[in-house]
C-alpha cells in the first residue's frame, strides 16, 4: 500500500493565523517531504526529513515550520502567511537511504491552502 | 540549457493512438529517473520509473539514453482514462532527495 494521507485537504487562513498541516505514512519509510505546488507548475522541494531529522531546508521562510514528532508523521507549522503563500501543499515519502537507487517519492493528495 | 525540459504541449490524440513524450535533462549526474502523471488539482502519482535498459509496463514503455540526456514516455493504444499532465522527474546530481521536475506535458485524449 503505497498511501500517504494529509489533513486537512482544504484550508482558508488569515495572515495572522496560525495553523498546522499534517502528514502521515505507514509504509515504514525513513524520508519525509513537503512540496509547495503553484497552479500550472511543478512542485518545488521545501524539506526533507530523513530518519526524523531535518537534512534538507531548500531556504524557506521561516513562517513555515517543519516538525517530525516520529517517523510516521510530519507537520508543516504556518503562521503569518502571505497571499501568496497560497498554493497546494503536497507531503511525500520515500524509503530513505537504505532503500536503494531510485528511492520512489509517493505523494500525498495535499492541503489546499488558501491565505486571506 | 534547463534542468529538465519537456515540450508543453498540449497533445490532443484520438482514442487508440500512440503517443510519445520526450524530456532532455542537463545534469549528468542525475542517477534516477521517472515519469509521473498529474490529473488536474491532484497529486503526481508515479506511473514508473525509468531504467538504462528501457522498461514497460502495459501500454507504457519507458526509454532512458544516458549518452544524449534524454527520457521518453511511449503510451500505446491511448485511453479516456491517459488524459493527464506527464511529469518528467529525475534527481538531481549528488542527492537522492532532491526532485527536479519538467513543467510537464499535457495530454488530452479525445473520444
Amino acid at each position: 500500500d503505497t498511501e500517504v494521507t494529509q489533513t486537512p485537504k482544504h484550508l482558508v487562513m488569515g495572515m495572522t493565523n496560525k495553523k498546522s498541516l499534517k502528514c502521515e505514512q505507514h509504509m515504514g519509510h525513513r524520508a519525509m517531504y513537503w512540496y509547495k505546488q503553484k497552479a500550472k507548475k511543478p512542485p518545488e522541494l521545501m524539506f526533507v526529513y530523513s530518519y526524523e531529522k531535518l537534512s534538507i531546508n531548500e531556504s524557506v521562510p521561516s513562517r513555515f515550520s517543519p516538525e517530525c514528532p516520529n517517523s510516521s508523521l510530519l507537520n508543516l507549522h504556518l503562521h503569518a502567511l502571505q497571499p501568496e503563500d497560497s498554493a497546494l501543499y503536497l507531503c511525500a515519502s520515500s524509503q530513505g537511504p537504505a532503500g536503494g537507487v531510485p528511492d520512489t517519492q509517493y505523494f500525498g493528495p495535499g492541503t489546499r491552502l488558501t491565505v486571506l | 540549457r534547463k534542468e529538465v525540459e519537456q515540450d508543453p504541449g498540449p497533445f490532443n490524440v484520438p482514442e487508440g493512438a500512440t503517443v510519445a513524450f520526450n524530456c532532455t535533462y542537463s545534469n549528468s549526474a542525475s542517477q534516477s529517473f521517472f515519469w509521473y502523471r498529474q490529473d488536474c488539482r491532484k497529486e503526481p502519482k508515479l506511473l514508473m520509473s525509468v531504467y538504462s535498459s528501457g522498461n514497460e509496463d502495459g501500454r507504457f514503455t519507458a526509454q532512458l539514453n544516458r549518452a544524449s540526456q534524454y527520457i521518453s514516455l511511449l503510451i500505446r493504444d491511448s485511453k479516456l482514462s491517459d488524459s493527464a499532465t506527464y511529469l518528467c522527474v529525475l534527481t538531481r546530481g549528488g542527492s537522492n532527495y532532491k526532485l527536479t521536475f519538467g513543467k510537464g506535458t499535457l495530454l488530452t485524449v479525445n473520444p
